[in-house]
């Protein structure tokens, strides 16, 4: 059974810094691995799909890197806005998507 | 990205009633939704999937008589609570996606928040 991990919980950082999310899944037979972002009652936009042969794909300000061998994908921020603040969900397809609980994100202005 | 519309955004109910939750795919067709569930400060659960013309397919624990799941066109799905209960209180969101799956980003609605009082 796919599982989805996702470090750290929470993070409170100041505005203007650089970040990493992580997110580690446990079966590494995947199709594709995708980031989400979710505002407070709100449904999931999605951020970036990174097919499984893939190793990277960029956004604006996001990047977000998959190594499927080991199992683990990052989601980097550069240059974090107050804006940016949200839960930000890690997803893997395999018959259909398993979730990670998500990091809550807070950028404080 | 594709347009996924959920209605209604939230919902109040009395126990004991039915609630049925829309899900469109505005500017494609999708022949399977998925439909999930989140509790507050948990991620989402996969409850069922919705298949164009055919019976759902629902995940292990979840009552396909009290979740009726209707997958009528290629753009909308339907999910019913049926008797609802204080404890079927949730947010639920559906999600399609417009190509073959594994290719494929998944698009979400907009959630429902159902409140059983």
């Amino acid at each position: 059974k796919q599982e989805v991990t996702q470090i750290p919980a929470a993070l409170s950082v100041p505005e203007g810094e650089n970040l990493v999310l992580n997110c580690s899944f446990t079966d590494s037979a995947i199709y594709n691995l995708q980031w989400f972002r979710q505002d407070p009652g709100k449904g999931l936009t999605s951020l970036l799909l990174i097919q499984s042969s893939q190793r990277e794909q960029t956004s604006g300000r996001l990047n977000a890197s998959l190594d499927k061998s080991s199992g683990r994908s990052t989601l980097y921020i550069a240059a974090s806005q107050p804006g940016d603040s949200a839960t930000y969900l890690c997803a893997v397809r395999t018959d259909g998507l398993t979730f990670g609980k998500g990091t809550h994100l807070i950028i404080q202005p | 990205g594709a347009v996924v519309s959920q209605h209604p955004s939230w919902v109040i109910c009395k126990s004991g009633t039915s609630v049925k939750i829309e899900c469109r795919s505005l500017d494609f067709q999708a022949t399977t939704m998925f439909w999930y569930r989140q509790f507050p400060k948990q991620s989402l659960m996969l409850m069922a999937t919705s298949n164009e013309g055919s019976k759902a397919t629902y995940e292990q624990g979840v009552e396909k008589d009290k979740f009726l799941i209707n997958h009528a066109s290629l753009t909308l799905s339907t999910l019913t609570v049926t008797s609802a209960h204080p404890e079927d209180s949730s947010f639920y969101i559906c999600s399609a996606s417009p190509g073959p799956l594994m290719n494929t980003e998944a698009f979400f609605g907009q959630g429902t928040r159902l409140t059983v009082v």
